[in-house]
């Protein structure tokens, strides 16, 4: 079964960086895109950013633009999302989700299977 | 890009039918035929209820049903049940990136 399992629980100070780790199973992890989203406590779900597994390109959130990397070691079929000079207001619960989107010539779809989330608490 | 706009609420007893709505614009939900819909427990993670607008994937009820006119989708839940409680999140293609919409709480009374 398909199945996408994320790194634990990270508690980080404000200005440092963050990497979530995001593992494929069950698929040919090569053959699908991999998207992250974020949800604030209490609040809706962000789109962040994308990747092809297929040929490393990556499209980011406006707002997140230079803060955000994410990137894919298709040898482990692991994708990994990096987040930079972290503020109060970056805690939150982070997903991967599995995207139809495998080329920048697709459209954006849908996201058929989702991580387990790692939640990312910033505090001082 | 601006969220798309859900109500905060909607409810309904076991057994009747509950719509969601979910508006956009002309450059996300009514431009393309690309809005999906999500189911979200408490501390769960999103689950794909109806994508490309009315299609549904395996495994997931028939009482779940997905349409669009014009700038804005819909989901109805028809015989809603107890498990349906839950909130729920329209998505759709805005040209170079997904948006979602705001969060609808269903409540069964």
């Amino acid at each position: 079964q398909v199945q996408l399992v994320q790194s634990g629980a990270e508690v980080k100070k404000p200005g440092a960086s963050v990497r979530v780790s995001c593992k494929g199973s069950g698929y040919s992890f090569n053959t699908y895109g991999i998207s992250w989203v974020r949800q604030a406590p209490g609040q809706g779900l962000e789109w962040m950013g994308w990747i092809s597994t297929y040929n490393l390109n990556t499209d980011y959130a406006q707002n997140l633009q230079g803060r955000v990397t994410i990137t894919t070691d298709t040898s482990t079929s692991t994708a990994y999302m990096e987040l930079r000079s972290l503020r109060s207001d970056d805690t939150a619960v982070y997903y991967c989700a599995r995207d139809q989107r495998l080329s920048p010539n697709d459209y954006y779809d849908y996201l058929d299977y989702w991580g387990q989330g790692t939640l990312v608490t910033v505090s001082s | 890009q601006s969220a798309l706009t859900q109500p905060r609420s909607v409810s309904g007893s076991p057994g009747q039918s509950v719509t969601i709505s979910c508006t956009g614009t002309s450059s996300d939900v009514g431009g393309y035929n690309y809005v999906s819909w999500y189911q979200q427990h408490p501390d769960k993670a999103p689950k794909l209820m109806i994508y490309d607008v009315t299609k549904r994937p395996s495994g997931v009820p028939d009482r779940f049903s997905g349409s669009k006119s014009g700038n804005t989708a819909s989901l109805t839940i028809s015989g809603l049940q107890a498990e349906d409680e839950a909130d729920y999140y329209c998505c759709s293609y805005a040209g170079s990136s997904y948006v979602f919409g705001t969060g609808t709480k269903v409540t069964v009374l």
